[in-house]
């Protein structure tokens, strides 16, 4: 079966580093996405990962471990604009399957 | 440069009727896909063409459901006899063929509520 996993909630101050965990498994492995989700509105495209190691893209970074199955986005100096949804989802030998997303929540 | 549209962005429509959404992908993309999404869920994938042919159909989705491209462009996705349990966002998304790192860009869906 398919199956993805990401923290529901998350909790950061403004100007801080929070990092979100997303753990996979697939049927094949054909690429791992970010996406960015503010309510209401369509996702975003953030990053993308098919070789392990740490991709870097301003203040946005994502990692891949695919002996693991595991992923993280790491946002630093944080926004108020950066409370959002962050949807980890897995190409695999299927269209991507998506999280349930991490709802995170940016405070002053 | 114009992104996914779809329409209408809203529709509210009684239990038993029939409803239509429109997509309109991003003109160069040859890859259309049909998302649903419920409230505090990811999206999950419905179907998706690419050019006009429909490649992939999820297991889940219900007979009641059909979905069309007949020139390649834009799409449309039909719900028959609605319930309760439609009630979602309807979300599209387009990309370019080819390498697994083409992102999908979504549109910013059509929200159906049954009543």
């Amino acid at each position: 079966g398919q199956n993805i996993d990401q923290p529901t909630e998350m909790t950061a101050t403004e100007g801080a580093i929070v990092q979100i965990n997303c753990t996979y498994q697939t049927s094949g492995f054909n690429g791992l996405f970010w996406y960015q989700q503010h309510a209401g509105e369509a996702p975003t495209f953030l990053s993308y990962n098919v070789l392990d190691g740490l991709e870097e893209k301003g203040r946005f970074s994502s990692f891949l471990s695919r002996s693991k199955g595991y992923s993280y986005l790491l946002l630093k100096e944080l926004q108020m604009k950066d409370s959002a949804s962050y949807l980890c989802a897995v190409k695999g030998n299927t269209p991507l399957v998506f999280g349930k997303g991490t709802r995170l929540s940016v405070i002053a | 440069d114009t992104g996914v549209s779809q329409n209408p962005r809203h529709k509210i429509t009684k239990r038993g009727q029939n409803v239509t959404f429109r997509c309109d992908p991003i003109s160069e993309h040859n890859r259309l896909y049909w998302y649903r999404q419920t409230l505090g869920q990811g999206p999950e994938f419905l179907t998706y063409f690419q050019n006009e042919a429909q490649l992939e159909k999820s297991r889940l989705l219900s007979d009641r459901f059909s979905a069309e491209r007949p020139k390649g462009s834009f799409s449309t996705l039909e719900i028959q006899r609605t319930e309760q349990g439609d009630s979602a966002m309807y979300l599209c998304a387009s990309s370019l063929a080819g390498n697994s790192n083409q992102p999908q860009h979504f549109g910013d869906g059509t929200r159906l509520s049954i009543l």
